[in-house]
């Protein structure tokens, strides 16, 4: 079964609002990830988790903090974000190993008004 | 500096159009991994296939086939007899090997793909 699932599909906040993505996986997987994508561009990393430790930052801005409460669970937490924020946030997970591949969820859409 | 070009930026095709999406790779490393993702309207990115450098073997999927040409840095996707629920955009991403166990993927500009009926 390779199920990401993330929640909520749709998210619509203000620039004041403090909010929270979450994403789940139940495949064993140890590495985690955080994607932005912009229409009609290809996902961006943001962040990478292994064995429940950050282990990239790509150079993401404060206003987003991940946390990994534990291997299968990653949140993204949201606070003070700009309108040029809205994007298609996406999660991936992948086992530890070279190569090895990474599975996206379904993704959230954020729209900050 | 590792880079992917997907030089068609949409593809338009009528329904049982065979359709080739292009991907050319640039890498300075002698292993890296290649994959093709699909991303349909909804959003997901579906994975369709990984390969490493060391695998040169072109592999058949159903509809879908991939050439890796290591000697001109590519790794085309076919897909023989196109159906409507083809249309997405299709992501060509490449991977270095080596360094830490899990990583960045470098992705192609993606390539937009309608299928007409």
């Amino acid at each position: 079964d390779t199920e990401v699932t993330q929640t909520p599909k749709h998210l619509v906040m203000g620039m004041t609002n403090k909010k929270s993505l979450k994403c789940e996986q139940h495949m064993g997987h140890r590495a985690m990830y955080w994607y932005k994508q912009k229409a009609k561009k290809p996902p961006e990393l943001m962040f990478v988790y292994s064995y429940e430790k950050l282990s990239i930052n790509e150079s993401v801005p404060s206003r987003f903090s991940p946390e990994c409460p534990n291997s299968s669970l990653l949140n993204l937490h949201l606070h003070a974000l700009q309108p040029e924020d809205s994007a298609l946030y996406l999660c991936a997970s992948s086992q530890e190993g070279e190569g090895e591949t990474q599975y996206f969820g379904p993704g959230t859409r954020l729209l900050v008004l | 500096a590792q880079k992917v070009t997907q030089a068609q930026t949409e593809i338009s095709v009528v329904e049982k159009e065979d359709v080739t999406l292009d991907c050319v790779y640039e890498t300075r490393d002698t292993t890296y991994y290649l994959f093709w993702y699909k991303q349909p309207p909804s959003g997901e990115l579906v994975f369709l296939i990984r390969r490493n450098s060391f695998d040169e073997q072109n592999e058949i999927s159903g509809r879908y086939s991939w050439n890796f040409q290591k000697s001109t840095s590519s790794f085309n996707f076919t897909i023989t007899a196109s159906q409507v629920v083809d249309s997405a955009v299709y992501f060509c991403a490449l991977r270095r090997a080596g360094g830490t166990s899990y990583g960045k993927l470098t992705f192609g500009q993606g390539t937009i793909l309608t299928v007409h009926p």
